[in-house]
Formats: C-alpha cells, structure tokens, sequence
C-alpha cells in the first residue's frame, strides 16, 4: 500500500518556466512534509519542508503547497533552470507516531530543457 | 563539512555471500536509517534505529539484518545475498526532529550475481 504517490514519472520544462510536481497521500495523520533532489549516483539532498499548520513554505525560487483536505501537496520551482534537472522525492511522516522516519514517494524526474 | 559516508559506492558479490555495508556519520545525530531505492519503487525503508544497539525493522526487512554498536556507526547485513536485492542502497541520519529531515550518504550501489 504506497501511501505516498507521485503519480508522474517524468516531466519535461522549459528553461524559465514553472515547473510543479505533485505529490499525494493516503495517511491523514501526516502533519509533516519535505521534498528531496536527487541525481544520479548521489544521495538525495534536502529542499524544502511544510508542516501541516502551514499551507505554502517558500525558499527562494522553490514554493511548496499543502492541501490538507485533498491530501495534496505540490513543489513549484520558478524559474526552472537545467540545474533542476534531477529526481524529486516527496515525504510524508506523522509527529504523533514518535518515530521520526519518513514516507518516500517513487520520485518524478524533472528534465529542464535549455 | 558534516556528512554521511557510505564506505563503497560499488559492490558486486555473488549470490549466497554475506554482505555488510557500511555507514559513518558524523553530525552526533541519534537517529539512522537505511533505505533502498528502486526505479518505480522510490526509497524504501529498511530498518532505522533511534539509539545504540537499538533498531526496528522499515516495511522491507526482510533478508536484511542491522547493526549499531556505536552512535556514529549503523551497518546493513544481507545475511545470503540475493539478485533481487540488487539495488542502490542509501544510509541517512537525522536529529529526532521532524523539521530537520535527513542527511544521506552517497548511496552503495550493490549488484548480486
């Protein structure tokens, strides 16, 4: 039972335009959220996370969204840049459950294209 | 610059062999996991622990065991390796925060033939 989803593999940008990827989840007792980047042959590096109490966490050209109703959340990166071109990881984890670990997604990889 | 080392970044072993990987950190963090990642599957956890000598098993335990004899030291065994684990394996350490996330090593990527 995959309770966190990303339903799209892939996803290809423009170089300048927005790119958004999405993110689902099953559990709702998930109050906390991060997005992770990786590429190929490295570990994943931390991005940007949201609590449940929040529903929009900026940091720079990254924005992340949170629908709590919907189980949704979605990672906006504006401008794109071919930098960006890795595989993005959403992850879910629940503060009541005490034990720190975290859900991962399957991971959508992010092509920009120059 | 604080990190988290995974001693190989390749492995190739045979089939039946018993196979440790190896996982330093050193941010004092408590908390260490291992996770595997598959195309399609994502990461998935395989065993975590919250302190020394201590370990729960992730939702794929199964053909794996861990061990933890020190904070900053937390190894993966594949007691009789197999083909299906071949995979990229990733070691991560965190505080016992939610908001800090975690910190990874470069990953082992481990091929069974």
């Amino acid at each position: 039972d995959q309770q966190v989803k990303q339903n799209s593999p892939s996803l290809s940008v423009q170089e300048g335009r927005i790119s958004i990827l999405n993110c689902d989840y099953t559990n709702s007792m998930f109050d906390y959220f991060l997005w992770y980047k990786k590429y190929p042959a490295e570990g994943p590096t931390f991005l940007i996370s949201i609590s449940s109490i929040k529903d929009k966490n900026e940091d720079g050209r990254f924005t992340v969204f949170l629908n709590k109703s919907a189980k949704h959340l979605s990672l906006h990166i504006v401008p794109s840049q071919p930098g960006d071109s890795a595989v993005y990881f959403c992850a879910a984890s629940s503060f009541t459950s005490g034990t720190y670990k975290y859900i991962f997604g399957t991971g959508t990889r992010l092509k920009v294209l120059a | 610059d604080v990190k988290v080392t995974q001693s190989s970044r390749y492995l190739v072993k045979r089939t039946g062999e018993k196979v440790f990987l190896e996982c330093v950190q050193d941010m004092d963090h408590e908390n260490m996991f291992w996770y595997r990642q598959d195309p399609g599957l994502g990461l998935r956890l395989i065993y975590f622990s919250y302190d020394v000598k201590m370990k729960e098993k992730g939702d794929i335990p199964e053909g794996y065991s861990v061990s933890r004899e020190k904070k900053e030291r937390f190894s993966l065994i594949l007691e009789s390796a197999s083909t299906n684990q071949t995979s990229m394996y990733l070691c991560a350490s965190s505080l016992p925060r939610l908001d800090y996330g975690y910190t990874f090593g470069s990953g082992t990527r481990l091929t069974v033939v």
